[in-house]
C-alpha cells in the first residue's frame, strides 16, 4: 500500500537554528498538508498546499515557517529560527482528491522535532 | 468555527469486549466529513473510518462502526470484539465539504487501553 514517507524520524536542533523536515507524498496525490502535535495535545493544522502554492495556513504558521515542493516529489517544511515551543511531532499528509469520494488524508509517520 | 469535542480522555476495557468512544462536534455546515483516526504508540495517524454527512447510513469497517446522529451532532465509534492491537489514541475529526477549506479539525483524543 502506498505510503507517505517522512525523514528524519527524529531531529534534535538547537534553539535559533533552521530545520527542514522532509516528506515524500504518495505519487499521484495533489494536495499536501503539514500538521503538528505537541506532546500530549491534539493534532493541529499548519498549512495546506496545492498547485505549488499555499491554499490555507493557520495562525501557527507564521513567518518563521515555509513550505516548498522543490522537485515534484518532495514536500518540505522549513522552520527558520526554531524556538523551544516548536518542539512537537510534525505530520505530513497528502490526498488525491479533496471532496467527491474523499477518503481522508494519508499521514506519514511523523518527525519528532526536539528543540534544545 | 468548527469544534470537535471528545469527552473521554481515557478508557480501559477487557479484550473481546465492545467499547464506544464518544464525539460531538459543532458546525453550521450541512455538508462535511467525519473521521476517526487511530494513533498507536508508533505515533502514526491511521484512518479507521469515515462518514459523509449527507449519508444517513452509518459507516462500518469490519469491527469498527459509527453511530452518526446529524441532528445531535454526535459521531461515536464502536469497536466490537476489541483486540490488544486496538490500544491507541483515537481522534475524532471533522472536515468541511467546500472549495477552499480542506483542513481537518481534530478533537483532543481518547486514549484507549485494551486489557488482556
Amino acid at each position: 500500500e502506498p505510503e507517505v514517507t517522512q525523514t528524519p524520524s527524529h531531529q534534535v536542533t538547537q534553539m535559533g537554528q533552521e530545520v527542514i523536515l522532509r516528506c515524500v507524498p504518495i505519487s499521484n496525490h495533489l494536495y499536501f498538508y503539514w500538521y503538528r502535535q505537541i506532546l500530549g495535545q491534539k493534532v493541529e493544522f499548519l498549512v495546506s498546499f496545492y498547485n505549488n502554492e499555499i491554499s490555507e495556513k493557520s495562525e501557527i504558521f507564521d513567518d518563521q515557517f515555509s513550505v516548498e515542493r522543490p522537485d515534484g516529489s518532495n514536500f518540505t517544511l522549513k522552520i527558520r529560527s526554531t524556538k523551544l515551543e516548536d518542539s512537537a511531532m510534525y505530520f505530513c499528509a497528502s490526498s488525491e482528491v479533496r471532496f467527491a469520494g474523499f477518503n481522508g488524508y494519508t499521514f506519514g509517520s511523523g518527525t519528532r522535532l526536539t528543540v534544545v | 468555527a468548527q469544534t470537535v469535542t471528545q469527552s473521554q480522555p481515557e478508557m480501559s476495557v477487557q479484550e473481546a469486549e465492545t467499547v464506544t468512544l464518544s464525539c460531538t462536534y459543532d458546525t453550521s455546515e450541512n455538508n462535511y466529513y467525519l473521521f476517526w483516526y487511530k494513533q498507536p504508540p508508533s505515533r502514526q495517524m491511521i484512518l479507521v473510518i469515515r462518514q459523509e454527512a449527507y449519508k444517513q447510513q452509518n459507516a462500518t469497517e469490519n469491527r469498527f462502526s459509527v453511530n452518526f446522529q446529524k441532528a445531535a451532532k454526535s459521531f461515536s465509534l464502536k469497536i466490537s470484539d476489541s483486540q490488544l492491537g486496538d490500544t491507541a489514541m483515537y481522534f475524532c475529526a471533522f472536515m468541511k465539504h467546500g472549495n477552499r477549506d480542506d483542513k481537518i479539525i481534530f478533537g483532543k483524543g481518547t486514549r484507549l487501553h485494551i486489557l488482556p
